[in-house]
Parts: structure tokens; sequence; C-alpha cells
């Protein structure tokens, strides 16, 4: 079993939709959990980061963790065209994402359209 | 945010030759860098890591004779694919981690798409 899965979609939904894109992970020890958006082409960029469970905000996107199912999700409210990238979902082997190797999923890659 | 850079950042070479990658982080000093590579609609594998002024530890099936790893400051680190093959063909991205502990993620560099003909 991998440590960290993710449906590789490819998404594609028409703009002003709500977009959950999600993941599971294996090892009930993980803490931190990260969403990286990678443009194609480009290295990924850190969206935002949880630690332990619960909900975290950030203008249109909200993180999730339930570490009950190991599951976590990431919400794009009012998804725009200049979204369309591949979302990847990153946990550290460490307690942060900085100095720590990171198990990413396979991402997902999303579509807005017009 | 902070800055890390690559380059080149894309390059083609015939089989058999060596290529060198640089990482540069641009604004901060990186203790800790990593080396990805990503294949074509799938995931970072992360390769090696590499800290300043040690040996890089790589990941089970990376061959280190292969991809050499040199991190000889805090700001630089290279990666040098010897004896290039068609399937060493990816994009491979470093990124970079200041060196507190507490921060809370490490900085992708834009990436080096090598193809080996």
């Amino acid at each position: 079993q991998k440590e960290v899965e993710q449906d590789p979609g490819p998404l594609s939904v028409p703009e002003g939709a709500i977009v959950s894109l999600n993941c599971t992970y294996s090892n009930s020890a993980f803490q931190y959990f990260m969403w990286y958006r990678q443009y194609s082409r480009k290295g990924p960029e850190l969206l935002m980061y949880t630690y332990s469970s619960g909900n975290k905000e950030d203008g249109r996107f909200t993180a999730q963790v339930d570490k009950s199912s190991k599951y976590i999700s990431l919400f794009i409210r009012d998804s725009q065209p200049s979204d369309s990238a591949t979302y990847l979902c990153a946990i550290p082997q460490g307690l942060t994402g900085g100095g720590n190797k990171l198990t990413f999923g396979t991402g997902t890659q999303l579509k807005v359209e017009l | 945010g902070a800055v890390v850079s690559q380059h080149p950042s894309r390059v083609i070479c015939k089989s058999g030759t060596s290529v060198k990658i640089e990482c540069r982080s641009l604004d901060f000093q990186a203790t800790t860098m990593f080396w990805y590579r990503q294949f074509p609609k799938q995931s970072l594998m992360l390769m090696a890591t590499s800290n300043e002024g040690s040996k890089a530890t790589y990941e089970q099936g990376v061959e280190k004779d292969k991809f050499l790893i040199n991190h000889a400051s805090l700001t630089l680190s290279t990666l040098t694919v010897t004896s290039a093959h068609p399937e060493d063909s990816s994009f491979y991205i470093c990124s970079a981690a200041p060196p507190r502990v507490s921060q809370e993620t490490q900085y992708f560099g834009p990436g080096t798409r090598l193809l080996v003909l």
C-alpha cells in the first residue's frame, strides 16, 4: 500500500464550481499535511498546510484533515480558470515540511473551464 | 516567498554524456536541499537529500554513482546525471529548506527538463 494515495483525475469543472480534492494516507503517525499546486512545467508551490485534524481556511481554499479515517481534503470555492493546475498532497516525514522528506500523492489534474 | 532557481531549465543531450543541473537558493541559506524526479503524469519522487558539507543520502533504488550530488555551499547544490540514457529523461526538481527546523515548507525550483536522445 502506498503511503499517500490520490486520484490522478483529470477533473474538469465549470468556472465557479466548488472543487473537492482528496488524498488518503496509511500511517496514522503522520501529523502534518500539505497541499501544493503545480502548474504545467513548473515546480510545486505550497498552497496550504494543516497540523493534526480539523479545518484551515485561506481565501477560497479550505484544507481539511480527518485523522480517524486518514483522509485529507482540499476544497476550492468559486473556482477560476487560473486554478487549472495539478494539486498534490504531501506529507513530511517529520513534524514540519521544512527540512524533512516529503512524500507526495500522485497529484490531481484540475481544469476549470469558462 | 523564498526563491529557488534551477539551471538549465531545459537540456537535450546525447546518450552517454553527462549533464549537470544547478539548484540555487537566491535569498536564503539552505542547509538542506532535496532532489526530486517527476515522470509525465506522475508525482514527484524523492531521489536524494543533501546537506551542506556532507554526503548526500540517496533513496532506495537511486544509483548514487549515476546521480552525483554536490552541496558545496549553503546556496548551491548540483545534480550530475552521468552517462545519461533515454530512460533518464525526466523533469528534475530541487527544493531547498531554510535552516529553521520550524519552517513549514521547503521551496521548490522551477524544474529542469532533461531529454536524452
